[in-house]
């Protein structure tokens, strides 16, 4: 199993640039997740779902939006960059248990 | 879902046993302590977690106060490669989305 996989690496985009990045998992997980992490914090949730079709807000959903047309994908659209999405991007999965969140290597991000 | 304090960081020596302290002192009865690391920006990597009883497995031991007031995480023989950040987080057991809520953590510095 490749786990949870993201693309790209890393990215710069200009400011007001538009972009999607990509989350696939093979664990037929229902529940996948996604985060930010700013330099020195913790991780922010911006988006989940329970299930293909089934979305829902995090803590910090501003600025982006996702979709789940799949088990497997969960990409996060950022329209109009901003410097303030300059982060680290993690997507996440989860079992039905619910007990452990497996996580992918992240999406460094820069806006400028 | 009950908030987290942990010391922001924390040494140990080589082959010693780490114990990384948590509090969460308006823990409910159904919330669970979850322990995540995260290595080096990678994505975090799930450790542990626990209800009342003391938990162990290959990777650590959580220690759960009878009050639930605070628990430690102790990896009983500390090497380099446990440098990380160390997140405890408190969930609810009933809790539908998984969703973790990430503070800032305590960095681990294991010294050779």
């Amino acid at each position: 199993n490749a786990g949870v996989t993201q693309t790209p690496k890393f990215r710069i985009l200009k400011i007001g640039q538009s972009m999607t990045l990509q989350c696939t998992q093979d664990m037929n997980h229902n529940y996948m997740y996604w985060y930010r992490q700013d330099p020195g914090m913790g991780l922010k949730l911006i988006y989940y779902s329970v299930g293909a079709g089934i979305t829902d807000k995090g803590e910090v959903p501003n600025g982006y939006n996702v979709s789940r047309s799949t088990t497997e994908d969960f990409p996060l659209r950022l329209e109009l960059a901003a410097p303030s999405q300059t982060s680290v991007y993690f997507c996440a999965s989860s079992g039905q248990g619910l007990n452990e969140q497996y996580f992918g290597p992240g999406t460094r991000l820069t806006v400028t | 879902d009950a908030k987290t304090t942990q010391p922001p960081s924390m040494d140990c020596a080589e082959g010693r046993a780490a114990n990384l302290p948590c509090n969460h002192s308006t823990i409910s009865g159904n919330e669970y302590v979850y322990w995540y690391r995260q290595i080096h920006s990678q994505g975090p990597q799930y450790i542990i977690h626990g209800l009342k009883n003391n938990e162990t497995n290959e990777m650590a031991s959580l220690i759960i106060t009878e009050d639930r007031k605070s628990s430690t995480l102790i990896l009983p023989h500390a090497t380099l490669r446990d440098t990380a950040v160390y997140y405890c987080i408190v969930r609810s057991g009933s809790s539908n989305t998984g969703k973790l809520i990430f503070g800032q953590g305590t960095t681990l510095q294991v010294k050779p």
